[in-house]
């Protein structure tokens, strides 16, 4: 059974502080991505990584970068956080591009 | 044109009802597509996966396509509460886009009993 862990549910931190996202998949799975999820967006991607240290911008990269160091492990980072950051995160993995991911419980981030 | 749309709802109905779900596609290249359930607090879990070419059953549950009109829906019969969650239906990317899944808004959906 695949599992995608998150290291925070909920995470309140301040404007212009750095962030760090943690992203666990227990499957070997090549392929792991970010996504923020905010009401009547969606799920928008905002980083995905294809193999270790390697990484494709999504389509809202802006912000943020990410890092993936070991193939279980993708973080994401948000260099100086900004309000309009406030949202839900979710991390997700698959074994193919393309193909169905499985995803986190989601970290619920909030910025003052 | 966004690659895929989705009404957000949110969609109330009674228990026992036939609920649908809709999404538009904007590229007739779509060869599958996906349909993912999302809980209050939790991350989405894919419910059914359909290629263009028909529909598909999975218990209460029927994915459908339409390509003439690029439209995808997701028929619940005899809902049940337990189906209150978000919908959310997802394409594969495509060309410089490879890769990626692009998801509608969601439909919020609340079964009463």
């Amino acid at each position: 059974d695949v599992k995608v862990t998150q290291s925070s549910r909920y995470l309140v931190k301040r404007t212009g502080e750095k962030v760090f996202l943690e992203c666990v998949q227990d499957m070997d799975h090549e392929n792991m991505f970010w996504y923020r999820q905010d009401p009547g967006l969606g799920l928008r991607l905002i980083y995905f990584s294809y193999d270790v240290k390697m990484k494709e911008k999504g389509d809202i990269p802006e912000g943020y970068s990410v890092s993936r160091e070991k193939k279980e492990r993708f973080s994401l980072i948000l260099e100086s956080a900004s309000t309009n950051q406030t949202s839900m995160y979710l991390c997700a993995s698959s074994l193919f591009l393309g193909g169905e991911q499985f995803f986190g419980p989601g970290t619920r981030l909030t910025v003052l | 044109q966004k690659e895929v749309e989705q009404d957000p709802g949110p969609l109330s109905v009674p228990e026992g009802a036939i609920v649908s779900l809709n999404c538009t596609y904007s590229n007739s290249a779509f060869q599958y597509f996906m349909w993912y359930r999302q809980y209050s607090r939790k991350g989405p879990e894919l419910l059914m996966y359909t290629y263009s070419s028909g529909n598909k059953e999975d218990g209460r549950f029927t994915a459908q396509v339409d390509k003439s009109s690029k439209y995808i829906s997701l028929f619940i019969r005899d809902s049940q509460p337990s189906d209150s969650a978000t919908y959310l239906c997802a394409v594969p990317g495509w060309g410089t886009s490879y890769g990626k899944l692009t998801f509608g808004q969601g439909t919020i959906l609340t079964v009463h009993p």
